[in-house]
C-alpha cells in the first residue's frame, strides 16, 4: 500500500524566513498531490494541487514542486509569519478510487514561525 | 457560501454505547466523505459518497459503522457499539467532483469523540 512521509517534528523558523516541508511517498506514483492547512480544533483547508506533469505550482508566497523520479514533494512558504503557524497535510490520490477522487493523507508536519 | 457543517462538535460516550454524528455538505457537492482523525495522524477515509450511493468503504468498519446518504445530501455516521480505539476527530468533506473529476475537498470543522 502507498506509505507518505512528512518530517514528524515540527519545524521551527523565525519569521521572514522561507519554510521548506517535505512528503516523501513510495510504491505507486501519483497523478496528483494536494496540500492542506489545519489549525487545532478545524478541518484541514485545501491550499495547492499540481499533477503529475507539472513540476512547480505557485500561489501567493506557496510553491509546490513535484518530483516524480525523487516521489517527493516540497512545500516552500516565503516570507513566513506567525500566522502560517499550523501543520500543513500532504495527501496523494489513489489509484483504487475507481476515477472518484480518494485521497490519502499523510501525518502532517507541524510548523512553528517564531516572531 | 456556506462551508460544511457537522454536529455536535464534541461527544463523550461510554464504550459500547452507540453515538451518531451529521453531516450537511456544501450545496451543489456531488460527493461526500467521512474521515476518522487519530490524535497525530492524518486523516483516514472511512466511506465515500457520490450523491447517494457508495463509491468506497474499504476501510469502513462495517461491524460497527454505518453511515447513509439520504437523498444525495446530508449524511450520517454512526458507531454502535463503540470502542475505546474510537476515540478520534470524524471530519466530513464534500466536493464537486464526480468521476474523473481531480477537485478540492471542503473539510467541515470535525466531531472530537470521546470513548471512555
Amino acid at each position: 500500500s502507498q506509505k507518505i512521509e512528512q518530517n514528524s517534528e515540527a519545524l521551527n523558523i523565525q519569521e521572514g524566513k522561507t519554510a521548506t516541508l517535505t512528503c516523501n511517498y513510495t510504491n505507486y506514483s501519483p497523478a496528483y498531490l494536494q496540500w492542506y492547512r489545519q489549525d487545532p480544533g478545524r478541518g484541514p483547508v485545501f491550499l495547492l494541487l499540481i499533477r503529475e506533469n507539472e513540476k512547480e505550482k505557485r500561489k501567493e508566497r506557496l510553491k509546490v514542486t513535484f518530483d516524480t523520479t525523487l516521489k517527493q514533494s516540497l512545500f516552500h512558504i516565503t516570507a513566513s509569519q506567525p500566522a502560517d503557524s499550523a501543520t500543513y497535510l500532504c495527501a496523494l490520490d489513489s489509484p483504487f478510487s475507481g476515477g472518484y477522487n480518494k485521497l490519502i493523507f499523510g501525518a502532517g508536519t507541524r510548523l512553528a514561525v517564531h516572531p | 457560501e456556506a462551508g460544511v457543517a457537522q454536529s455536535p462538535r464534541y461527544k463523550i460516550i461510554e464504550k459500547r454505547q452507540s453515538v451518531a454524528f451529521w453531516c450537511n455538505p456544501i450545496s451543489g457537492h456531488a460527493t461526500l466523505y467521512w474521515y476518522q482523525q487519530i490524535l497525530g495522524q492524518g486523516p483516514k477515509l472511512l466511506i465515500q459518497f457520490q450523491n447517494n450511493g457508495v463509491v468506497d468503504d474499504s476501510q469502513l468498519p462495517k461491524d460497527r459503522f454505518s453511515a447513509e446518504r439520504l437523498k444525495g445530501v446530508d449524511s450520517t455516521l454512526k458507531i454502535q457499539p463503540a470502542k475505546l480505539e474510537d476515540s478520534a476527530v470524524y471530519l466530513c468533506a464534500s466536493s464537486l467532483g464526480g468521476a474523473g473529476m481531480v477537485t478540492e475537498q471542503f473539510f467541515g470543522p470535525g466531531t472530537r469523540l470521546t470513548v471512555l
